[in-house]
């Protein structure tokens, strides 16, 4: 079955700990993205990448770093200085300019 | 402002009611799309359209490209329809989606 996973489900973690988001794709898509999702508001993107080993800043890219090593991973590490970190992450993916799929998302809670 | 509005924010409805959910948006667009999120958190594409109209099932998507504005409509709605619906347009000339907050659709039996 072709789709898009991410691990943990959800997330715990204490402040000013790193943390380190899993996305994982095998529907060949060469663009990826991470979005994040706070109550009453529309999905932000942190960032993107839509090839190996390039990357692109989002909107709210401030406090988190990825990586794109290979073609079907594109982990996300929230680092100690993002200030609000707890929220509903998505991952996504897309070939082109087709429409996007998204991952089940994870939900970090930093205590 | 924020460049994709939906209303309303929240709908409940009766089992078998027709619903209209409504976005707007403010910049040019090559494509809207109608996404639908469960409470999990995972989201489904419903649509994907650049004009005109498309239908599946008992869903209904329609934009005016002149107006600025999309609706999707449900038929004979039930309580498997509960859910977050999102409109979300990709920005024209580059890979860049925009997404509206949101309509929470609860349909009681």
């Amino acid at each position: 079955d072709g789709g898009i996973t991410q691990s943990p489900k959800y997330l715990f973690r204490k402040e000013g700990q790193n943390v380190t988001l899993s996305c994982e794709q095998n529907l060949n898509h060469d663009a990826m993205y991470w979005y994040r999702q706070d109550p009453g508001q529309g999905l932000r993107l942190i960032y993107y990448s839509q090839i190996v080993n390039d990357f692109q800043k989002g909107d709210i890219a401030e406090g988190y770093s990825v990586s794109r090593e290979k073609k079907e991973s594109f982990p996300l590490t929230v680092t100690s200085a993002q200030k609000n970190p707890t929220a509903f992450y998505l991952c996504a993916s897309s070939t082109g300019y087709s429409e996007q799929f998204f991952g089940p998302g994870t939900r970090l809670t930093v205590l | 402002k924020n460049e994709v509005e939906q209303s309303p924010q929240n709908l409940t409805a009766q089992e078998g009611e027709f619903i209209t959910i409504n976005c707007s948006y403010s910049v040019g667009i090559s494509a809207l799309h109608w996404l639908q999120q469960h409470p999990g958190g995972g989201i489904v594409s419903l649509f994907m359209l650049s004009s005109g109209k498309k239908k599946h099932g008992r869903l209904i998507a329609t934009i005016n490209i002149q107006e600025k504005h999309s609706s999707l409509h449900i038929t004979a709605s039930h309580p498997r329809d509960s859910a977050v619906y999102i409109c979300a347009v990709k920005r024209s000339n580059n890979n860049d989606m925009r997404f509206g907050a949101g309509t929470r659709l609860t349909v009681k039996p």
